[in-house]
């Protein structure tokens, strides 16, 4: 049984290019949680989802950030005209579903460099 | 107010020594719960331990132990018998509410080296 799955591991992306980083579940899981780690800080929740269906977005910048987890396939993070500040470690993890957030499976995060 | 407070950026330890990583919370919640992670320096986060709100038992895995004190509002972590493969960043996280959506809330985290 495949753990959650997220790629690509690294990504470098120059300042005004888009990232697009991918997130696959666990096998069973329908639930993903999007959680971004800059330098020397613990992790800060950005957005909740449900298959086709944002749960909580609360954690998300306003601009330029946009998620999404599709009927089919991966969830996606995508940034959009990225700038330094962006570069982070972006972590998913999956759960079975509501009320199971004590079942988090994290993937192995998507270090992302801006320069 | 933080909702996870980590009050020690740095902690050593020497190998075979117990070691107690501090977290304290804060939530109105009635039910929640409190995780530990390890995220050693290749960068995933491994989940360690966790403890609901209504556990009877303080949670033990292993070599962890948490020690839950609902009323002071505290979930350390004990690691006995510590390892040099112990050394990493610990982080202490909760989650609140019960059934529906629970949103997770991480520490700043600690970072215990242990040493030979």
């Amino acid at each position: 049984n495949a753990g959650v799955m997220q790629n690509p591991r690294h990504l470098v992306r120059r300042r005004g290019q888009e990232a697009r980083l991918r997130c696959s579940p666990m096998k069973g899981h329908s639930h993903v949680y999007w959680y971004r780690q800059l330098p020397e800080e613990g992790l800060k929740f950005m957005v909740y989802l449900q298959k086709e269906n944002i749960i909580d977005e609360s954690g998300m910048p306003k601009e330029r950030f946009s998620a999404e987890f599709p009927k089919e396939g991966p969830s996606i993070l995508r940034i959009q005209q990225v700038v330094r500040g962006d570069s982070a470690a972006y972590f998913c993890a999956s759960s079975p579903g509501l009320g199971r957030a004590n079942e988090q499976y994290f993937g192995p995060g998507t270090r992302l460099t801006v320069t | 107010a933080q909702k996870i407070t980590q009050t020690q950026p740095g902690m050593f330890v020497q190998e075979k020594e117990a070691v107690t990583l501090d977290c304290t919370y804060d939530t109105s919640d009635p039910s929640y719960g409190l995780f530990w992670y390890k995220q050693p320096s290749s960068g995933e986060m491994i989940f360690l331990i966790y403890q609901g709100s209504y556990d009877q038992q303080n949670a033990t895995e292993g070599r962890y132990s948490l020690n839950f004190q609902k009323a002071r509002k505290s979930a350390n972590l004990v690691i006995s018998a510590s390892q040099l493969g112990d050394s990493a960043m610990y982080f202490c996280a909760m989650r609140e509410g019960a059934g529906g959506y629970q949103k997770v809330t991480f520490g700043t985290g600690t970072k215990l080296q242990v040493i030979p």
